[in-house]
Parts: structure tokens; C-alpha cells; sequence
């Protein structure tokens, strides 16, 4: 089993749309969890973290579910510019920056 | 912004051959790390690098591969005898003492072995 799961996409959507990101993961010593952002074949850059109690940064929302070892991302009201593929990224307990990246899923937003 | 540089952008090279790939992390952080990506695949960790010393590294980082911090800004990767396998998008990452899960990646190198 893969240790970072993600929906295999590719996922082609409206402007204005809402699109949602599943990410499961595999080791339950994980602690540390993330969603980054990358361009086509350009370095990932960090969206946001993932916190239990859910965090939110304006039209980006994501939850994390530790029971079920499940981290989601919601984008709302899609943009043109959020064409991107979204890696979802754990770290586990005392590893610091050894992150442990998903395939990605790739976002095509179109007009 | 301050930023992660990495040179050159693109090598090639040919198989058998040594190359190093260089990278300037951001001046203030301590914690450097290298990745790759394979064209299609995912983002690996490779490397991790600390008080001049390697804190933790992947299978993928056999003994084809050295890490080095030459003097005060630069962080190298080295493959001594790279194989067809090698080809692959390299980047460097730095992170902040107390917060060494938040990366800032480098533009990274292609490396292109034929």
C-alpha cells in the first residue's frame, strides 16, 4: 500500500466551481500534514498545512481526519490561476523535513 | 522574498559521468535537503543534511551519491557515475531551525542522462 494515497484525477472543472482533494495515508505515526501546490514540472510550493480542527485561507479549506487517516483540500469559486497539480504531503513523528509526497492530482480549471 | 537557487537549471550529461548539482539554500536556515522527481512520478525525498552531516537519507541515496556544504552558502549534490536512472528533476529545499517540516523549495535542475 502506497504510504500517501490521492485521487488519481486528472480533474477538469468550470470557473466557479468547488472541487474537493482526498488524500489518505497509510502510517498512523504520521504527524504532520500538508497540501502543496505544483506547476507543471516546476518546484512544489506549500499551500497550507493541515491541522485536526480544520484550517481555512481564503477559498482553500482543508480537514484532517486522524481515525480515518484522511486529509481532504475544498477549493471553492476555482480560478483559472489554480490550474495546478496538489500534492498532498505527511511527515511522520521526528522525521522533520522528510516529507512523504502523494502522487499528486492534477486540476485543470477551464473558462 | 528570499529564496532557494539551484544551478544550473538544466544538465546534461552522459552515462558514466559525474555530475554536481548546486544549490544556495535561504541564508538563515539550517536544515538542507535534496529531492527528485522522475518525469510522471512523484516527489521523493532523497537526503536530509545538518550540522554538516547527513541527519537522514533514502534507499534511493546509495553510495553513487555525496552531499557537501562546501563553505557557508553552498549545499552540493553529487552522483559519481550517473546511470540512464538519474534523469530526473532535482530540487534542493531549506527549512528554519523549530520549523523543519515547512520547506522552501528550490526551481530545481533537470538532469538529462543519456
Amino acid at each position: 500500500r502506497k504510504e500517501v494515497e490521492q485521487d488519481p484525477g486528472p480533474f477538469n472543472v468550470p470557473e466557479g466551481a468547488t472541487v474537493a482533494f482526498n488524500c489518505t495515508y497509510s502510517n498512523s505515526a504520521s504527524q504532520s500534514f500538508f497540501w502543496y501546490r505544483q506547476d507543471c514540472r516546476k518546484e512544489p510550493k506549500l499551500l497550507m498545512s493541515v491541522y485536526s480542527s480544520g484550517n481555512e485561507d481564503g477559498r482553500f479549506t482543508a480537514q484532517l481526519n486522524r481515525a480515518s487517516q484522511y486529509i481532504s483540500l475544498l477549493i471553492r469559486d476555482s480560478k483559472l490561476s489554480d490550474s495546478a497539480t496538489y500534492l498532498c504531503v505527511v511527515n511522520k513523528r521526528g522525521q522533520g523535513g522528510k516529507l512523504i509526497f502523494g502522487q499528486g492530482t492534477e486540476l485543470s480549471v477551464k473558462p | 522574498e528570499p529564496e532557494v537557487t539551484q544551478t544550473p537549471s538544466h544538465q546534461v550529461t552522459q552515462m558514466g559521468q559525474e555530475v554536481i548539482l548546486r544549490c544556495v539554500p535561504i541564508s538563515n536556515h539550517l536544515y538542507f535537503y535534496w529531492y527528485r522527481q522522475i518525469l510522471g512520478q512523484k516527489v521523493e525525498f532523497l537526503v536530509s543534511f545538518y550540522n554538516n552531516e547527513i541527519s537522514e537519507k533514502s534507499e534511493i541515496f546509495d553510495d553513487q551519491f555525496s552531499v557537501e556544504r562546501p563553505d557557508g552558502s553552498n549545499f552540493t549534490l553529487k552522483i559519481r557515475s550517473t546511470k540512464l536512472e538519474d534523469s530526473a528533476m532535482y530540487f534542493c529545499a531549506s527549512s528554519v531551525p523549530g520549523t523543519n517540516e515547512k520547506l522552501f523549495f528550490g526551481s530545481g535542475t533537470q538532469l538529462s542522462v543519456l
